[in-house]
Formats: C-alpha cells, structure tokens, sequence
C-alpha cells in the first residue's frame, strides 16, 4: 500500500497570502497524484490531476508541482473563497489513498 | 459535467447491510470508472472501492472482506454494500466517477449519504 503523507495538517493564512501545501508518497507513483478541495458540507472538487494539470475551471492561482513522492500543491493570492480542506490523492495503484488532508483557515 | 445521484438508507443498525447506490442519470455508466469513497465526521477522506472497465475491481484492503461493488448497466447504476457495520461505519459515503482512462482523478462526484449506523 502507498501511504500519502501531506503537510501540514492545518495553517492559517491571510487574503493575499501564499501558501504552500505538501504531499509525500511513501515509494514513486510518477506524477499520478491529484488535489482536491473540499468545502465544509460539499463533495471534494478536483483541482488538479496528473501533478500539474488544472482542472477545467480552476483559477490559475492554483498550481502543483511534483513527480516521483514529492509533491506541492501552491496557492497564491488566497482569496477567500480558497479557505477549505485540501486533499492529494494517488491513482497510481489499485489501491487509490489519500493524504490526511490540509485546513486552510483565515488568520 | 456527469451528474450522480446517491441514495441508500441513512441510517443502518449494527450487524446489518448497509446498501447504496449511485445512479447516473444523464451519460452511459460504461464510459467511467466508479469510485466509493468515505468521510467519517470530522475526518479525512478513505477511499473504498472502484470498479474497473471491463469488470476489474479493487477494494480497500482494509474492507475487503465486508465490501462489495457492482454495476448495473440496465439501470445505469453502481451499488455499494458493506455488511456486518459498527458505529465505525458512520460515515459520508461518495460516489465518485472518473474517466475511463486507469489513472484518472475522480472528476465529478455525488453529493453524499450520510450513514449513521446505531441501533
């Protein structure tokens, strides 16, 4: 099994900010590692696929970066709305696991 | 966008099945890979199962022995049954699509059940 690590758990930021969110795998898994966002009460949305690949829609201050086991996931000029849970996920086994998951809350 | 419907009991008692299904109203469920996925309160997410093209599955190991998937093409629906369930089951459970492709991310999701499991 593929343990996904990410770091850290939570942090707070400020509208403007740029914040940076890590996810380690425990052996490589190419770049087949995506990142969710997920809101309180709502589905995870998928932010970005294949490493560094936006989703349809997804602003352009999200990027991610990242093969092999390390992987980023930056954010910048938080807008408010960015305030959220952040997941990586890989997809490189059958065996699909997530990261514990990363608060983003206001400062 | 591909829409999918859940439903299911939300509440199951201790010991019993809990079943749910995922209807997808709008596109042919032979286009996609299907995923479940679950949420317990104030946790992260745990990926359970998906089924495959071509009928391959995979389950989470550590459900493996609870847990079955199926797809119904007639219907356009896939279903998830987990039996012999513990308040450890309570949970938002997802049903989560993806493209055909192995690798693909879970692009369109359902909007949950929330399962409470209690006598």
């Amino acid at each position: 099994d593929i343990q996904m690590t990410q770091s850290p758990s939570s942090l707070s930021a400020s509208v403007g900010d740029t914040v940076t969110i890590t996810c380690r795998a425990s052996q490589g898994i190419s770049s087949y590692l995506n990142w969710y966002q997920q809101k309180p009460g709502k589905p995870p949305q998928l932010l970005i696929y294949g490493a560094a690949t936006l989703e349809s829609g997804v602003p352009s201050r999200f990027s991610g970066s990242g093969a092999g086991t390390d992987f980023t996931l930056t954010i910048t000029d938080l807008q408010l709305e960015d305030f959220a849970t952040y997941y990586c996920q890989q997809t490189y086994t059958d065996f699909r696991t997530f990261g514990g998951g990363t608060t983003v809350d206001i400062k | 966008q591909v829409r999918l419907l859940q439903s299911g009991p939300g509440l199951v008692k201790p010991s019993e099945t809990l079943s749910l299904i995922c209807t997808v109203p709008n596109d042919s469920i032979n286009d996609y890979s299907w995923n479940w996925i679950r949420q317990a309160p104030g946790k992260g997410l745990e990926w359970i199962a998906f089924f495959y093209s071509g009928g391959r599955v995979s389950y989470n190991p550590s459900y493996e022995s609870r847990v079955s998937i199926a797809m119904d093409t007639s219907k356009n629906q896939f279903s998830l049954k987990m039996n012999s369930v513990t308040a450890a089951d309570t949970a938002m459970y997802y049903c989560a699509g993806a493209s055909i492709v192995y690798s693909s991310p879970l692009d369109f999701w359902g909007q949950g059940t929330m399962v409470i499991v209690s006598s």
